[in-house]
């Protein structure tokens, strides 16, 4: 099976910068995915790593190491719509079978003005 | 067209009860899948088809049949569900199953089983 781990809630003011960590433990890694999901919609794609490194996409970066099993999604300039819960996905492909993404359980994060 | 359609939003059916959850897309995506989503709990991954066959079974009950008719569509048959199996199924499509394979969505069929 897969182990994710993520806080299951965070909270932050407008304007300020929030880091969010996954930790995991799986077999066949092939990449680690950020998703946003707010209340009641579907999950959204906000970023994709395979290789180490940090990958930048406006407000919002991902990083990955994949010796540590470790990500972090770090948002820039909160804004309130940014409230929302952060779900961290990983890609588990184990010989031919290939397609499973596992997701943590989310952090909810809350942004006060 | 970037979406991926769900029907019905919400169901509420019976344990002896036949429905059936659907799911279109029209990006040309090879890759469909199904998840299951209860309250505060992370979508777990039930079905996965490439090229309209089955790819991957996640040991879900018999009593859950998918189907994939063309690349287009995805159906979920229900029969005999449960109380527990009340929760939001989503479908998602992407290009393949390839490594960068990013999952687009659909808005979720809410389930009540009573």
């Amino acid at each position: 099976g897969q182990n994710i781990d993520q806080p299951t809630e965070m909270t932050a003011t407008e304007g300020a910068i929030v880091q969010i960590n996954c930790t995991y433990q799986t077999s066949g890694f092939n990449g680690l995915f950020w998703y946003q999901q707010h209340a009641g919609e579907a999950p959204t794609f906000l970023s994709y790593n395979v290789l180490d490194g940090l990958e930048e996409k406006g407000r919002f970066s991902s990083f990955l190491s994949r010796s540590k099993g470790y990500s972090y999604l770090l948002l820039k300039e909160l804004q309130m719509k940014d409230s929302a819960s952060y779900l961290c996905a990983v890609r588990s492909d184990r010989g031919s079978t290939l397609g499973r993404l596992y997701f943590g359980r989310g952090t909810q994060l809350t942004v006060w003005p | 067209d970037t979406e991926v359609t769900q029907t019905p939003k919400h169901l509420v059916m019976g344990m002896t009860n036949k429905k059936s959850l659907k799911c279109e897309q029209h990006m040309g995506h090879r890759a469909m899948y199904w998840y299951k989503q209860k309250a505060k709990k992370p979508p777990e991954l039930m079905f996965v088809y490439s090229y309209e066959k089955l790819s991957i079974n996640e040991s879900v009950p018999s009593r859950f049949s998918p189907e994939c008719p063309n690349s287009s569509l995805l159906n979920l048959h229900l029969h005999a569900l449960q109380p527990e199996d009340s929760a939001l199924y989503l479908c998602a499509s992407s290009q393949d199953l390839s490594g960068a394979n990013v999952l687009t969505f659909g808005a979720g069929s809410r389930l009540t089983v009573l």
